[in-house]
């Protein structure tokens, strides 16, 4: 158990619908990133909130946005969906924001788009 | 730009045989690596990390992995394999973007462990 919760686990909708998912960090982490693993395009960046304020953006659509709250809990909100956003979504979380801490990766959200 | 390779896509192995996973990087700076291990229906979790402390790390479920500045690598290896050990690894970089730093990861490579 990494101490990082995701909820919720399986989420199932239809096209053109909006998802939120919400993300719990470690006890003490200031850093929350979201990453998206697909078959197709592997495990990629998504977004970086450290302490309240978004730190950096990968490859995150215009459709999707996410917002990190004073209890810094985290949650990415997904809009319009399509049937290729239909993935893994995982939240991670660090203590601060140095090339060499671990994040800690929750147990993902499987979004299925019907 | 930083990014990993990992050859091989699945690797296959016998029980108590070498673990050999590949990973080679690009980097223009020295990077910080990581492997993580994703077991089925599950989150990911760290085996082990480089930080320019040791060229040899020694990480968790007895894998280690040296990182070589001349052949660009940070192969993983573990003596015997477990069946335990069957899952999927990925190889990741540190990558900065912005004053951040977030995980570039490889492709990665599943492991099937043969008993």
């Amino acid at each position: 158990d990494s101490g990082v919760t995701q909820t919720p686990k399986h989420l199932i909708t239809a096209t053109g619908q909006r998802v939120t998912l919400r993300c719990s960090p470690r006890s003490g982490d200031l850093s929350v990133y979201w990453y998206q693993q697909s078959l197709d395009q592997g495990l990629q960046f998504l977004i970086q909130y450290y302490n309240g304020e978004e730190r950096a953006k990968g490859n995150i659509l215009e459709r999707f946005s996410a917002q990190q709250f004073p209890d810094l809990h985290s949650e990415l909100n997904l809009s319009s969906l399509e049937l290729g956003d239909s993935a893994l979504y995982f939240c991670a979380s660090s203590v601060v924001d140095r090339p060499t801490d671990t994040q800690y990766f929750g147990p993902g959200t499987r979004l299925t788009v019907l | 730009a930083q990014s990993v390779t990992q050859l091989g896509s699945h690797v296959s192995v016998s029980e108590g045989a070498l673990v050999l996973l590949r990973c080679n990087y690009s980097s223009s700076v020295p990077p910080y690596l990581f492997w993580y291990v994703q077991y089925p229906n599950q989150g990911l979790q760290l085996l082990l990390k480089y930080t320019s402390a040791a060229t040899l790390v020694k990480g968790i479920n007895g894998f280690e992995a040296e990182f070589k500045k001349s052949e660009t690598s940070f192969h993983l290896t573990k003596p015997s394999a477990h069946m335990s050990d069957a899952a999927e690894y990925f190889c990741a970089v540190s990558l900065s973007g912005a004053g951040s730093y977030q995980l570039t990861f490889g492709k990665g490579t599943k492991l099937s462990v043969i008993p």
